[in-house]
């Protein structure tokens, strides 16, 4: 079972800024990497995902990078807002204890919390 | 709307009791997950199911047992081993097959007193 690292825990950005949140794992079933955003007292809601043979993916203001040789990929928000304000988590799949294809379970980060202020 | 509904959102109990914790959904996904949030400690898988009428166990199973006997159902019973139960509990469906959206519900928090 793999551990995903993230950093940073907590982050602090004034509103126009850049957030840059980074993920880090160490094997991984197969190239899907999410990203999903939660506000308090509510579940996580996905943000944007990353699928296999692309490097790159931008939704808007919310951008992934992902370097497969590094094992490593990261969330940029663009333009930072205080409805971002929010705890982010990104997360990799391991292999499922069921045979087929999409057997697996998510493991996730331990979270940034992202605060932007005006 | 479809959906995945936790219950209740608030729940207190005494140290020592057995408590059983409801996630329902409509969305007719196969695959169905309980995570525990504590503060810092991210998301920890408890259980997950595929299909009905099994289920397996994620990192953190000691102290939680699961039922899947309805594909909707899949409700997370809390029980007096468990030795630090105090949580924000998450339940969560996907469609199975496919590397797709994780669809989370509410949440469910409870306290033990």
């Amino acid at each position: 079972q793999q551990q995903v690292k993230q950093s940073p825990q907590s982050l602090i950005v004034q509103k126009g800024g850049i957030s840059i949140i980074n993920c880090a794992y160490e094997n991984t079933a197969f190239d899907y990497f999410p990203w999903y955003q939660q506000f308090p007292g509510k579940g996580p809601a996905l943000l944007i995902a990353i699928r296999p043979d692309v490097s790159e993916k931008k939704e808007g203001r919310f951008t992934i990078s992902f370097n497969k040789s590094a094992k490593q990929f990261s969330l940029h928000i663009m333009d930072s807002q205080p409805g971002d304000s929010a705890t982010y988590f990104c997360a990799a799949p391991d292999r499922g204890t069921y045979s087929g294809a999409g057997s697996y379970q998510l493991t996730f980060g331990k979270g940034t919390k992202l605060s932007v202020i005006p | 709307d479809g959906g995945i509904t936790q219950s209740p959102k608030y729940l207190f109990r005494k140290e020592g009791q057995n408590v059983t914790l409801s996630c329902e959904q409509n969305l007719n996904h196969d695959a169905m997950y309980w995570y525990r949030q504590d503060p810092g400690q991210g998301l920890r898988l408890i259980y997950y199911s595929q299909i009905v009428n099994d289920f397996q166990k994620g990192d953190i199973a000691e102290g939680y047992s699961v039922s899947r006997e309805k594909k909707e159902s899949f409700p997370l019973t809390v029980t007096s081993a468990q030795k630090n139960p105090t949580a924000f509990y998450l339940c969560a469906s996907r469609l199975a097959g496919v590397a797709g959206e994780l669809f989370f519900g509410e949440g469910s928090r409870l306290t033990v007193l």
